[in-house]
């Protein structure tokens, strides 16, 4: 059972305009979401997270959004850049302080110069 | 620092031989972790260690996965024998409070059983 769903594998945006990376879950005890990016050959690095007594978390360009009645999260990417391309990985940890992070499959993410 | 480092960074193997997946974490960090990336299933949580104890194994696909982490700068993921459904890439990650979510990752090995 996917706890954690992305449901586009792949989405394909030009320079300079908005990428909308969307994540929906199942678990009402998660209560900690992050993003994760991966490029080719690396492992994922952290992007940004936002805790569940937020809706909104920004940090430059990425703003993580959280709807906790509708259990669903995105990204928001602006302006995007080509070295935006990678994969997306969307993560949430229950409540109660583990360590347990569980990953949806991931979007890749691609924007044309 | 370094950063996670994992070796090796390839594996070609066949079918029931045994395979050692290695992890060195980053210095300072006390939990550790072990994921499988797979098309199907994504990344998937395997195993995690906290001060090098097992915390929580309920990942491991089956008896013929462990893992140990005898100190703190080392640990292993073995499959043996290994089965061609294993061709994943393995990624161990480090972090560094227990509560702490932000986990580091090493690069990977891709595991190839033929």
């Amino acid at each position: 059972d996917q706890q954690v769903k992305q449901n586009s594998p792949s989405l394909s945006v030009q320079e300079g305009r908005i990428s909308i990376l969307n994540c929906d879950y199942t678990n009402s005890m998660f209560d900690y979401f992050l993003w994760y990016k991966k490029y080719p050959a690396e492992g994922p690095t952290f992007l940004i997270s936002i805790s569940s007594i937020k809706d909104k978390n920004e940090d430059g360009r990425f703003t993580v959004f959280l709807n906790k009645s509708a259990k669903h999260l995105s990204l928001h990417i602006v302006p995007s850049q080509p070295g935006d391309s990678a994969v997306y990985f969307c993560a949430a940890r229950k409540q109660g302080g583990s360590e347990k992070l569980v990953f949806g499959k991931g979007t890749k993410l691609t924007v044309n110069p | 620092d370094a950063g996670v480092i994992q070796s090796p960074r390839h594996e070609v193997t066949e079918m029931g031989q045994e395979v050692t997946l290695r992890c060195k974490p980053i210095s300072g960090h006390n939990s550790l972790f072990w994921y499988r990336q797979t098309m199907m299933r994504g990344l998937e949580l395997l195993i995690y260690f906290n001060n090098n104890v097992p915390i929580d194994d309920s990942g491991m696909p089956e008896d013929r996965f462990s893992a140990k982490m005898p100190n703190a700068s080392f640990s292993t993921l073995k499959i043996q024998p290994s089965e061609p459904r294993d061709s994943a890439v393995y990624f161990c990650a480090s972090s560094f409070a227990r509560d702490s979510t932000e986990a580091f990752f090493g690069q990977g090995t891709r595991l190839t059983v033929v």
